[in-house]
């Protein structure tokens, strides 16, 4: 058990709808990141948060957003859901995120199936 | 720009032996840290082992060990002993600096079996 939790675990929806993700990071981590791994794109980095700022962002789409609250959880809101956004979702969280030898630990990420 | 390569989709093991998967980087740091991540069959990610790239020393975690090259940018993941709960896909991980922050970026993985 890493200590990062995501809920909710699977989720079925369909076209067009909006769902939302959310994570608890580690006790005592500040940042959160969230990676989406698809079967033909790998593990691709979406958004980091660092204390409930933005800190860096990767191939996230428009319709994708995310924020971390002041007790350090985070959620990735994804709307206008298409087939293809469906992947698995991963939260992972550190203790900081400016420092090279940060490990990041994973949670055990959400299944979001779009039909 | 910065990447993570792994070039062998797949690699076969027999339990009890000993097996290396490749990883190559490139990089213009001359300070940074490299991580191998495990994937089981329940898709969690595991941090299976890291290196230090100042530190001549190659990492070790029980089985796990680290063949790592800095002048060459290679740093492979030997797995000793190999039993079938090492069956797995394995990703290279490296961390991606823009500007004072990190993120990881993986390699494209290897997924790895282990016959009875």
């Amino acid at each position: 058990d890493s200590g990062v939790t995501q809920t909710p675990k699977h989720l079925i929806t369909a076209t067009g709808q909006r769902v939302t993700l959310r994570c608890s990071p580690r006790s005592g981590d500040l940042s959160v990141y969230w990676y989406q791994q698809s079967l033909d794109q790998g593990l691709q980095f979406l958004i980091q948060y660092y204390n409930g700022e933005e800190r860096a962002k990767g191939n996230i789409l428009e319709r994708f957003s995310a924020q971390q609250f002041p007790d350090l959880h985070s959620e990735l809101n994804l709307s206008s859901l298409e087939l293809g956004d469906s992947a698995l979702y991963f939260c992972a969280s550190s203790v900081a995120g400016t420092s090279p030898g940060n490990t990041i630990y994973f949670g055990e990420g959400s299944w979001l199936t779009v039909v | 720009a910065q990447t993570v390569t792994q070039s062998q989709p797949e690699m076969s093991v027999q339990e009890a032996e000993t097996v290396t998967l490749s990883c190559t980087y490139d990089t213009s740091e001359s300070d940074y840290y490299l991580f191998w991540y495990k994937q089981p069959p329940s898709r969690q990610m595991i941090l299976v082992i890291r290196q230090e790239a100042y530190k001549q020393q190659n990492a070790t975690e029980n089985r796990f060990s680290v063949n790592f090259q800095k002048a060459a940018q290679s740093f492979s993941l030997k797995i000793s002993d190999s039993q079938l709960g090492d069956a797995a896909m394995y990703f290279c991980a490296w961390p991606d600096y823009t500007g004072a922050n990190s993120k990881l970026t993986f390699g494209k993985g290897i997924t790895l079996s282990v016959r009875p």
